[in-house]
């Protein structure tokens, strides 16, 4: 079956400029996660969704930074006025459960969408 | 806030040599994970592990979570080219440690 499909795979934008990243989760799964992810560094946790709610909003930067889910399906992040430092590999990721109810709702990543802001 | 700390940042070895990762905490874990990512690609989960003092197998690799479920060890024995990639552990809270960036030359 098909798995978590991000848009665009890369993206280069002007500072300044909003960007809007988009996800697909794998069809049936419920939760849904942003992720940020700099050169070779790990994963910094943005949001999830439960559904089209978002319980956690705790990692989003600033607020420029904000996400929807329709339809309990697919997701867009939006960056608002970006900045050089908003460049990086943002993934995507979505389980059958989340995470915070279940140990056996492992996390399903996309490959990512480079963004560079030049 | 809970914290992963994984050591060794950057790890690169020769094939056939054995090496073992680490996922330090001072946070308790009801369960932990470990992932791997190739470049140009997302984190592809290896194993879960729930139980403290439990140990996980998956071919040549074996995973280990402490008594206290404070931390976890990967192992590989017989390293490979194939093994090479980036070895991330992720708490049950959406926490990830920063990873081990794997080389294993031919």
């Amino acid at each position: 079956g098909a798995g978590v499909s991000q848009s665009p795979s890369n993206k280069v934008t002007e500072k300044g400029k909003d960007v809007e990243l988009r996800c697909d989760p794998i069809s049936g799964h419920t939760a849904l996660y942003w992720y940020r992810q700099s050169l070779g560094q790990g994963l910094e946790f943005l949001i999830y969704f439960q559904g089209n709610s978002a319980p956690d909003k705790s990692g989003l930067p600033s607020d420029r930074f904000s996400a929807e889910r329709t339809g309990g399906s697919v997701s867009t992040l939006t960056i608002q006025r970006t900045q050089q430092e908003d460049s990086a590999v943002y993934l995507c990721a979505s389980s059958l459960d989340s995470v915070l109810s279940s140990y056996n709702s492992p996390l399903h990543f996309g490959n990512g969408t480079r963004l560079t802001v030049t | 806030t809970q914290l992963l700390e994984q050591s060794p940042q950057f790890l690169s070895i020769q094939e056939g040599e054995n090496l073992t990762v680490y996922c330090n905490s001072s946070s308790v874990f009801s369960s932990l994970q470990w992932y791997r990512q190739e470049p140009g690609e997302g984190p592809v989960l290896l194993v879960t592990v729930v139980t403290g003092g439990e140990v996980k197998k998956l071919k040549r690799l074996t995973f280990q979570f402490g008594d206290a479920r404070k931390d976890s060890s990967l192992h590989i024995t017989a390293a490979q080219p194939g093994d090479t990639g980036l070895y991330l552990c992720a708490g049950e809270k959406l926490v990830f440690g920063k990873g081990t960036k794997l080389t294993v030359n031919p």
